[in-house]
């Protein structure tokens, strides 16, 4: 299995709600990832977790809350959103350090819009 | 920022012909990565190469790197119209292996 899945495909929220983001990986990695992207721009690097503990955190808003329940499973827990933070929120994940490859293996995202 | 540019930032071509586009970025790095993204959805990893190494080859895709210059390009030959998409390079750092920039992309047309 060499695929990364993110529920839900579409979210539409209003700023008073909470929601939360759901990305699965079953190929053993260790290194998950959440990107923030606007449209016609690049992935902005959110949060990185690195078994199972988060190692970056890319001055995010606390208005958006990582979780990583264990080695195949990562949450976006949303609260608050403001309407600049509709975007697409993609997911990713990497073999651990000291493997062959670093490459990311990316989910198709989580389009989301706050209203 | 740290993350790279890209250009050229559009670039439009027919089917058949070579496509080219760079990437500059600004740290030490410990690779580089090239991504594909079609529409509004996931990145699809496309080639690898470290800082050793200055050229690499897969299939239709050659990319080379300069760390001198900070730079690299990818090359994609006799493109097809199923290469229409946007191309990101990625640079991983020396300093943290998780840590990735993504460069600005280019936004390829390939007309049929």
């Amino acid at each position: 299995d060499t695929e990364v899945t993110q529920t839900p495909k579409h979210l539409v929220m209003g700023m008073t709600n909470k929601k939360s983001l759901k990305c699965e990986q079953h190929m053993g990695h260790r290194a998950m990832y959440w990107y923030k992207q606007k449209a016609k721009k690049p992935p902005e690097l959110m949060f990185v977790y690195s078994y199972e503990k988060l190692s970056i955190n890319e001055s995010v808003p606390s208005r958006f809350s990582p979780e990583c329940p264990n080695s195949s499973l990562l949450n976006l827990h949303l609260h608050a959103l403001q309407p600049e933070d509709s975007a697409l929120y993609l997911c990713a994940s990497s073999p651990p350090p000291g493997q062959s490859s670093y490459e990311q293996y990316f989910g198709p995202g989580t389009r989301l819009t706050v209203t | 920022s740290q993350q790279g540019e890209e250009d050229p930032q559009a670039l439009s071509i027919q089917e058949g012909e070579n496509a080219t586009m760079n990437c500059s970025y600004k740290t030490s790095i410990n690779n580089l990565q090239w991504y594909r993204q079609n529409s509004g959805r996931g990145l699809v990893h496309l080639i690898l190469i470290r800082s050793n190494e200055r050229e690499k080859h897969s299939g239709r895709l050659r990319v080379t790197l300069d760390t001198s210059k900070k730079s690299s390009s990818l090359l994609i030959t006799a493109s097809r119209a199923a290469d229409t998409a946007s191309y990101f390079c990625a640079t991983g750092t020396v300093y943290n292996f998780n840590k990735f920039y993504f460069g600005s992309g280019t936004k390829l047309n390939v007309k049929p």
